[in-house]
């Protein structure tokens, strides 16, 4: 059973554009919710992580939404860029466990 | 500061045969954690390490084991292989077990099965 769910499975958009991924959570112990970047060949990187006691975060071209009762939390990325087609993950932990449970990914194109 | 080191990079195996794949943390992390990646399945926790003690551990059988050594790196050990192991085997490394500890993850070891 899918523990966090992310929509879309992809995204294409132009340079300049802002493409939003959604991710939705059942566990209300979940209390940490970090999004991924991955390109091919490599690793995923975190770029931005909320906890539920904000209900907005940025970090540059990064914006991460939050609303606890609808249990749901999306990435907004602000003025795309062509190296920005990577895939993203959403993620979800509780407790202060390490343990990660991560989204299905969205792989997002930005079109110059 | 060197970032996660994983080896082998590639590996290719055959069913019923055993694995070790190696993780080296960033240098003054201590908790290191693995993931499997496969189209089907995406990203899904294995088990986490710290200070050489397993502190968690996903739904996967026993046939997947790992250990942690007294300097933080870590192996993982996938025996009698089947087809469905083939995957990006992840590691991340982490400062600290308990927390919200930001994970930063190697580039995998990619395991084929034949």
């Amino acid at each position: 059973q899918q523990q966090v769910k992310q929509s879309p499975q992809s995204l294409i958009v132009q340079k300049g554009g802002i493409p939003i991924i959604n991710c939705a959570y059942e566990n209300t112990a979940f209390d940490y919710f970090p999004w991924y970047q991955q390109f091919p060949g490599k690793g995923p990187a975190l770029l931005i992580a909320i906890r539920p006691d904000v209900s907005e975060k940025k970090e540059g071209r990064f914006t991460i939404s939050f609303n606890k009762s609808a249990k749901q939390f999306s990435l907004h990325i602000m003025d795309s860029q062509p190296g920005d087609s990577a895939t993203y993950f959403c993620a979800a932990s509780g407790g202060g466990a390490n343990n990660l449970f991560f989204g299905t990914g969205t792989r997002l194109t930005v079109i110059p | 500061k060197a970032g996660v080191t994983q080896t082998p990079r590639y590996l290719i195996k055959t069913r019923g045969q055993q694995v070790t794949l190696s993780c080296s943390p960033i240098s003054g992390h201590r908790s290191v954690s693995w993931y499997q990646q496969t189209p089907g399945q995406g990203l899904q926790f294995l088990f986490e390490y710290f200070s050489e003690t397993q502190r968690n551990k996903g739904n996967f059988p026993g046939r997947f084991s790992g250990r942690q050594f007294s300097n933080s790196r870590s192996e993982m050990n996938v025996s009698t292989l089947e087809l469905g192991d083939s995957a990006l085997y992840l590691c991340a490394s982490s400062l600290r077990w308990g927390g919200y500890n930001e994970q930063f993850f190697g580039p995998g070891t990619r395991l084929t099965v034949l």
